[in-house]
């Protein structure tokens, strides 16, 4: 069974930081991983979606890496703002069979960006 | 626009009653799912479906029912079955036939009264 964790929970950063999210899976054969974002009380918006066969992929000041071999992915924000304060959560997808497309997800990182 | 609307953002319900959260998309996505969200534990699947009439038990399905007779459309009814349904519930839809991003829907907080 998938398992997704993510470290750390919460992260507390001054304005204008560089700074990473950590996303580690414990079964490797992903067909993608995606980061969302989550504002307190609402849905999740997709931030970025790297499959199995990159290694990277950007949106501006986001990039994601993602290492299938040891089972890991960040997310790295340039330069941050306050505006970037939300949790950000990591989820892979089951691929085939009846479970098509189901997301298992890690828990989470809260982040605040303090002026 | 495309999207997934959730309705309503907001539910109240008494002890011992049913309540049926809808949630609907334009995306043409064949395949349709329910979470829910618990401060602290994550996301949990609930009940997914890929095909219309065709719905699967996710892992926390008791107390819930789902029905898929429209693409368009898979609302999730919380039974009063479900002992502890106060929770943050998410819709969310992807395409068949490839793996690809998923969307979701802006929630529905349900609260016992």
């Amino acid at each position: 069974k998938q398992e997704v964790t993510q470290i750390p929970a919460a992260l507390s950063v001054p304005e204008g930081e560089n700074l990473v999210l950590n996303c580690s899976f414990t079964d490797s054969a992903i067909y993608n991983l995606q980061w969302f974002r989550q504002d307190p009380g609402k849905g999740l918006t997709s931030l970025l979606l790297i499959q199995s066969s990159q290694r990277e992929q950007t949106s501006g000041r986001l990039n994601a890496s993602l290492d299938k071999s040891s089972g890991r992915s960040t997310l790295y924000i340039a330069a941050s703002q306050p505006g970037d304060s939300a949790t950000y959560l990591c989820a892979v997808p089951n691929a085939g069979g009846t479970s098509y497309g189901k997301l298992t997800f890690g828990q989470g990182t809260i982040l605040t960006v303090h002026p | 626009d495309g999207g997934i609307t959730q309705s309503p953002k907001y539910l109240f319900r008494k002890e011992g009653q049913n309540v049926t959260l809808s949630c609907e998309q334009n995306l043409n996505h064949d395949a349709m799912y329910w979470y829910r969200q618990d401060p602290g534990q994550g996301l949990r699947l609930i009940y997914y479906s890929q095909i219309v009439n065709d719905f699967q038990k996710g892992d926390i399905a008791e107390g819930y029912s789902v029905s898929r007779e429209k693409k368009e459309s898979f609302p999730l009814t919380v039974t009063s079955a479900q002992k502890n349904p106060t929770a943050f519930y998410l819709c969310a839809s992807i395409p068949r036939g490839q793996i690809t991003e998923a969307f979701f829907g802006q929630g529905t907080r349900l609260t016992v009264v």
